[in-house]
């Protein structure tokens, strides 16, 4: 099993959709949690950190359910400039290091 | 304020040869930390270098080393290339033990091995 375990896709979606995105990690002792987006052939950017009372900004809604070792991203309204990959990032026990997952990739149609 | 950047941008090597990667922290930033993106996956954690020292190493062989400079700068080395090894490196930088440990990542060097 994958640490860090996210839907395959891709997702194909009309604009002005609502999309989600989930993500499963595997070690419970993770200590933080991210979401990064990756435009094709760019470096990856921070989109936001997660938190575990839930957080939003503007049209994104990150989710964290520890219990279920479970994270969500919610884009509401979506633009054509959100087509990208989405990755779903966790901060190992081990402190330092990051586990990524695969991503997963997004297509927004006019 | 100077972001992330690294050098070069695209580089092709043969197999066996080795190849130095460098990588300039944003300001401020005093942590490295280095990646290898295979085409379709997510970025595998190489290492991250803090205070000139290797504080933690991923499941990558000996044949990858590095190396962090006094003004926090780093260098990635790969010797005996691997047809294996062609991927995008990725260097990502960040402020000791920031609470949110984000990370800010540079461009890139695409690596292609012949």
């Amino acid at each position: 099993r994958k640490e860090v375990e996210q839907d395959p896709g891709p997702f194909n979606v009309p604009e002005g959709a609502t999309v989600a995105f989930n993500c499963t990690y595997s070690n419970s002792a993770s200590q933080s949690f991210f979401w990064y987006r990756q435009d094709c052939r760019k470096e990856p950017k921070l989109l936001m950190s997660v938190y575990s009372s839930g957080n939003e900004d503007g049209r994104f809604t990150a989710q964290l359910n520890r219990a279920s070792q479970y994270i969500s991203l919610l884009i509401r309204d979506s633009k054509l400039s959100d087509s990208a990959t989405y990755l779903c990032v966790v901060r190992g026990d081990s402190n330092y290091q990051l586990i990524w997952g695969a991503g997963t990739k997004l297509i927004i149609k006019p | 304020d100077a972001g992330v950047t690294q050098s070069p941008t695209h580089l092709i090597k043969t197999r066996g040869q080795q190849v130095t990667l460098r990588c300039s922290p944003k300001s401020g930033h005093d942590t490295v930390s280095w990646y290898q993106q295979a085409l379709g996956q997510g970025p595998q954690f190489i290492f991250q270098y803090y205070e000139e020292e290797e504080r933690q190493r991923g499941n990558f062989p000996d044949r990858f080393s590095g190396h962090q400079f006094p003004n926090y700068s780093s260098e990635l080395n790969v010797n005996a290339l691997w047809l294996g090894d062609s991927a995008l490196y990725l260097c990502a930088s960040s402020l000791g033990e920031t609470p949110n440990y984000e990370q800010y990542f540079g461009p890139g060097t695409r690596l292609t091995v012949t």
